[in-house]
């Protein structure tokens, strides 16, 4: 059982350029979500989705795009990466968005992106 | 507007003795907490939540109080181990506007020194 896979592992890009970070999960979960986790910062929510076809902004949501055609994957697209994009990129997924009811959230391993 | 704080960047203690590590909140519509443990190169994992009906929820080792009047969860690790040694993030739910966000403090690392 994968839980939830993201790639790639590592990535450089340079200012402005493009990118996709892929994610998908095997679990049927019906809610995904990107987090970018910063120094001094924690976890801070980028987009999420409650379901295929329905996605919502987070906290962070300025300079990234995400849809969600299917259950499983949510990729999370750059179009113009700038500096301050520079993170550790984590997908997540759950069952549903009650997370009181025994459905915690599953990480992926993350993304390093670094953009010169 | 930090809503979930973690105030304690870093935290050491000796093995075998209590760890407690601390968490903030400012939105009183929050009404499930979780703590999450993070080693380096990986994603965070569940560790244990608790209910906002509730103010003390045990797993093992692991222990989380909530203080609701005061805006504040802790989560204690008795005894502390080697393997404990990571980042913990808490994190909040709920309210209207937070529909389908979890909302994550700023970390706590951990080191329990043998």
């Amino acid at each position: 059982n994968a839980g939830v896979t993201q790639t790639p592992k590592f990535q450089v890009l340079k200012t402005g350029q493009s990118m996709t970070l892929q994610c998908a999960q095997d679990m049927n979960h019906e809610y995904m979500s990107w987090y970018r986790q910063d120094p001094g910062m924690g976890l801070r929510l980028i987009h999420y989705s409650v379901g295929a076809g329905i996605t919502d902004q987070g906290e962070v949501p300025n300079g990234y795009n995400v849809s969600r055609s299917t259950t499983e994957d949510f990729p999370l697209r750059l179009l113009s990466a700038a500096p301050s994009q520079t993170s550790v990129y984590f997908c997540a997924s759950s069952y549903s968005i009650g997370y009181s009811y025994n459905s915690p959230l599953h990480f992926g391993n993350g993304t390093r992106l670094t953009v010169t | 507007d930090q809503q979930v704080k973690q105030n304690s960047p870093s935290l050491s203690v000796q093995e075998g003795r209590i760890s407690i590590l601390n968490c903030d909140y400012t939105n009183s519509m929050f009404d499930y907490f979780l703590w999450y443990k993070k080693y380096p190169a990986e994603g965070p994992t569940f560790l244990i939540s608790i209910s906002s009906i509730k103010d003390k929820n045990e797993d093992g080792r692991f222990t989380v109080f909530l203080n609701k009047s005061a805006k504040h969860l802790s989560l204690h690790i008795v005894p502390s181990q080697p393997g404990d040694s990571a980042v913990y993030f808490c994190a909040a739910s709920g309210g209207s506007s937070n529909t389908g966000k979890l909302i994550f403090g700023q970390g706590t690392t951990l080191q329990v020194k043998p």
